[in-house]
């Protein structure tokens, strides 16, 4: 069975500091996948990773894969209250994306 | 990106009675839907794969004739909850998969609020 875990589940940090989320899975995959949700809403797509070494930015999120160490990392650079937020990670094995399995989910609140 | 929609937003119904939930992608022929639940506070968990024009792919431990689901056209999948009890409260997302590109993500609908009293 494929686990994902993510690494803290909950998190708390000044704004302009930085922080990193890991994403821990069980299973050989080449694709991963970042989301975030707001409270009550779906899920917005962050960034697709679609091979090891991959590195995505955008503003001040970065996403990376190490499909060898079977983990991910989503950094953030000087929060800002607006990226507080739950952000999951999802592993697709089949490389289709199809049959996601997501992560337990990290609940980042930015403080002013 | 592609646009998923989801019908109704919210629903309250009473014990034993069944819900529908529509998803449709708007702007693009999906082949291949998927039906997620997420109970409070928790993750999402994939429940079924939804093929158009022949049976759904279900998960274990999903009771499929419990969670019917119906893709009978490329832009539309439905999600009948069944006998819906109290524990079957929860949101229920979908999401598609553009086979525009390289349809390397899924596209995920605004989600289903199911309260059963």
């Amino acid at each position: 069975e494929l686990k994902v875990e993510q690494n803290p589940l909950f998190l708390s940090m000044q704004e302009g500091k930085n922080y990193t989320i890991y994403c821990n899975y069980s299973t050989t995959s080449d694709r991963l996948y970042w989301y975030r949700q707001d409270p009550g809403k779906s899920l917005e797509s962050l960034f697709v990773l679609l091979s090891n070494g991959a590195v995505k930015q955008e503003g001040r999120l970065m996403a990376s894969l190490d499909t060898k160490a079977r983990l991910s990392t989503l950094h953030i650079t000087a929060a800002v209250h607006d990226l507080s937020a739950t952000y999951f990670c999802a592993v697709d094995p089949t490389g289709t994306a199809s049959k996601l399995t997501f992560g337990t989910g990290t609940r980042l609140q930015v403080t002013l | 990106g592609a646009v998923v929609s989801q019908h109704p937003s919210r629903v309250i119904c009473k014990s034993g009675t069944s819900v529908k939930i529509e998803c449709r992608s708007l702007d693009f022929q999906a082949t291949t839907m998927f039906w997620y639940r997420q109970f409070p506070k928790q993750s999402l968990m994939l429940m079924a794969t939804s093929n158009e024009g022949s049976k759904a792919t279900y998960e274990q431990g999903v009771e499929k004739d419990k969670f019917l689901i119906n893709h009978a056209s490329l832009t539309l999948s439905t999600l009948t909850v069944t006998s819906a009890h109290p524990e079957d409260s929860s949101f229920y997302i979908c999401s598609a998969r553009d086979p525009r590109g390289t349809g390397e993500t899924q596209y995920f609908g605004p989600g289903t609020r199911l309260l059963v009293l």
